[in-house]
């Protein structure tokens, strides 16, 4: 059975400093991974998607990476700002070679807070 | 395009009464998905379609929730009797194909005292 860790639970740090965010998985055999952001009280939003032939994927001061291999998959937001502060949760789907495997698996999240 | 749309945002309801949650799906997507979302447990899968059938209800909690996709646009989630421990955000989100990612809607926060 998949699961997904997200080491801290919580961070904070200074507006304008670059910040790195962690997802472990324990099954390899991913078809994508996605990293979400959500606002207190909202819904998810979709922020980059990796396909599992890929290493990155950026999209403005954001990148994501995936080391499929050990499991890992890291958020790297640059220059952070207040706008920022959101939980981000990072999420696998199975290898689709499985039928019915098109279910995301969750992280718990981490819940970052930019100061101004 | 209008994304997700789930109705009701808020519902507040007592204990043993009927609840049905709804969702419409982007149009053009074949697969939707219902989870639930705790303080405790995170996001849950608790059901998901494929071109309106149920592939997945194992995330299901007990015979109580029961969800149904009559057409390509439209899905209900059902709780009944409903408790208070049913109380959460539940959420729908939908996709297209198994290459992309998903758009979740806005969520129904479910309340029952």
């Amino acid at each position: 059975k998949q699961e997904v860790t997200q080491i801290p639970a919580a961070l904070s740090v200074p507006e304008g400093e670059n910040l790195v965010l962690n997802c472990s998985f324990t099954d390899s055999a991913i078809y994508n991974l996605q990293w979400f952001r959500q606002d207190p009280g909202k819904g998810l939003t979709s922020l980059l998607l990796i396909q599992s032939s890929q290493r990155e994927q950026t999209s403005g001061r954001l990148n994501a990476s995936l080391d499929k291999s050990s499991g890992r998959s890291t958020l790297y937001i640059a220059a952070s700002q207040p706008g920022d502060s959101a939980t981000y949760l990072c999420a696998v789907k199975g290898d689709v070679s499985n039928f019915g495997n098109e279910k995301l698996t969750f992280g718990t999240g981490t819940r970052l807070t930019i100061i101004p | 395009d209008a994304g997700v749309i789930q109705s009701p945002r808020h519902e507040v309801t007592e204990m043993g009464q009927e609840v049905t949650l709804r969702c419409k799906p982007i149009s053009g997507h074949n697969s939707l998905f219902w989870y639930r979302q705790t303080m405790m447990r995170g996001l849950e899968l608790l059901i998901y379609f494929n071109n309106n059938v149920p592939i997945d209800d194992s995330g299901m909690p007990e015979d109580r929730f029961s969800a149904k996709m009559p057409n390509a646009s439209f899905s209900t989630l059902k709780i009944q009797p409903s408790e208070p421990r049913d109380s959460a955000v539940y959420f729908c989100a939908s996709s297209h194909g198994t290459g992309v990612g998903y758009t979740f809607g806005s969520g129904t926060r479910l309340t029952v005292v």
